[in-house]
Parts: C-alpha cells; structure tokens; sequence
C-alpha cells in the first residue's frame, strides 16, 4: 500500500477555491487514487477518484500529474459546511490488496 | 444512501463485560470493515472480512474479534471492555477493494466505565 502525506489542517475562507494536496512517492502503475470526505459525527464520504490527468464532478475536482506522485482536491468556492476532514487514499486498482486504509486526514476549516 | 445499518448506535458498558456491535448490510457487497476513531487517530482499521467465514486482522485488532457467518452482517465482539476502547466504531461495505468506493454506516459511540 502506497503511503499518502497530506497537512494536518487548514484554514479558508467562504468563496474561496481551496486545494489540498496529497503527496504519494510510491503510488505503484494500478493504484488509483481516492479522496473522502468526513463529517462531525458522522462516517467518511465518497468524494472523488481517478487514476492520471483530472477528474471533476458535481463536488470537486482531482488533479493528477504525469508522474502521479502527487493529487490535489480542489474544492471551487467553498461553504461553511465543507467544514470537515478530507482523506486521500491509494489503492490498487486491480483489487489485489484487501484492505482500506485510511490516513489522518486534513481537518479544513472554513471561516466566514 | 447504501443500505448499511450499525447496531447499536450508542452502549455504555462496564469493564470487563464482553460487547457485541453488528453491522448489517442490504447491498450484498463482498467486502466488509470495522474500524475505529479516536482524536488525533483518524481512522484505524480493526479487521475486516473478503467473504463469508473469510476475515482478517487490521492495524489495531488486539481485544476483537469477528464474525461473518452471512454476507449481510459483520459482528464485531469486544472479548472483555477495557477504558481504552472507548471509541467510535465505524462498518464500511465495499464491491472490491481497489476502484471503487467504500460507503460507511453512521458509527457506534461505545463508553466503557
């Protein structure tokens, strides 16, 4: 399993774009990479995933570069309620791995 | 929402008694995990399942154990309570395990006095 490295916490503000970025050195060729979102009180959430290049949805986006030894989350204009913690995950694509785990997380703070 | 459910929600038991948490799910996935959440820990992963009869230990297993003796539920037995495993636990169900998303229930807060 590749180790993932990601800030322990941020700050922001409503409105703003805000970018988390993941750190992964030995992702290996089948891993892909997965972002959750976790709430107070409440279980992690499915954000996004991709494996090279950029992936949006209707909650953020996921930028990759070429060497895929980094991610970043951008979340575009965020609310009060995107105060949460966000984990980045890598995994093997291929399933051969058994077991989800998760990381510290970044614990983001958002300011009115 | 995916159709996993955690029981009980909230236990307040006494140390030294055994605790059973169960989690039930209706997606019929193959896949099945109970972790736990501490401040300043995130989340640790306890032991998870890849089948019926079919389980394995995670990073923090000492003083559980499980079952799976049905795809729908995952039981997750604390031997005998201590104070340190006061926590949040929480199930996650999965299709596979490298591509795809995990979805979680809505966690245990278990106190042990």
């Amino acid at each position: 399993l590749a180790k993932t490295t990601q800030p322990i916490s941020m700050d922001s503000y409503e409105g703003q774009e805000v970018n988390i970025t993941c750190s992964h050195n030995n992702i290996a060729t089948n891993d892909y990479i997965t972002w959750y979102q976790q709430f107070p009180s409440q279980g992690p959430r499915f954000i996004i995933q991709g494996y090279k290049t950029k992936v949006t949805n209707e909650v953020a986006s996921l930028f990759i570069p070429a060497d895929r030894k980094s991610s970043t989350l951008s979340l575009p204009r965020v609310s009060l309620s995107d105060t949460a913690v966000y984990y980045c995950l890598v995994g093997d694509g291929l399933g051969r791995d058994d077991k989800i785990i998760f990381g510290k997380g970044t614990r983001l703070h958002i300011l009115p | 929402d995916a159709g996993i459910t955690q029981s009980p929600r909230h236990k307040v038991t006494e140390t030294g008694t055994p605790v059973t948490l169960r989690c039930h799910q209706t997606e019929n996935h193959r896949y099945m995990y109970w972790y736990r959440q501490d401040p300043g820990h995130g989340l640790r992963l306890i032991h998870y399942s890849y089948g019926v009869k079919d389980t394995d230990k995670g990073e923090v297993s000492d003083g559980y154990s499980v079952s799976r003796s049905k795809t729908e539920d995952f039981l997750l037995t604390l031997e005998s309570a201590t104070s340190s495993q006061t926590s949040v636990y929480f199930c996650a169900i999965s299709v596979s395990v490298g591509n795809t998303e995990a979805f979680f229930g809505q966690g245990t807060r278990l106190t042990v006095v």
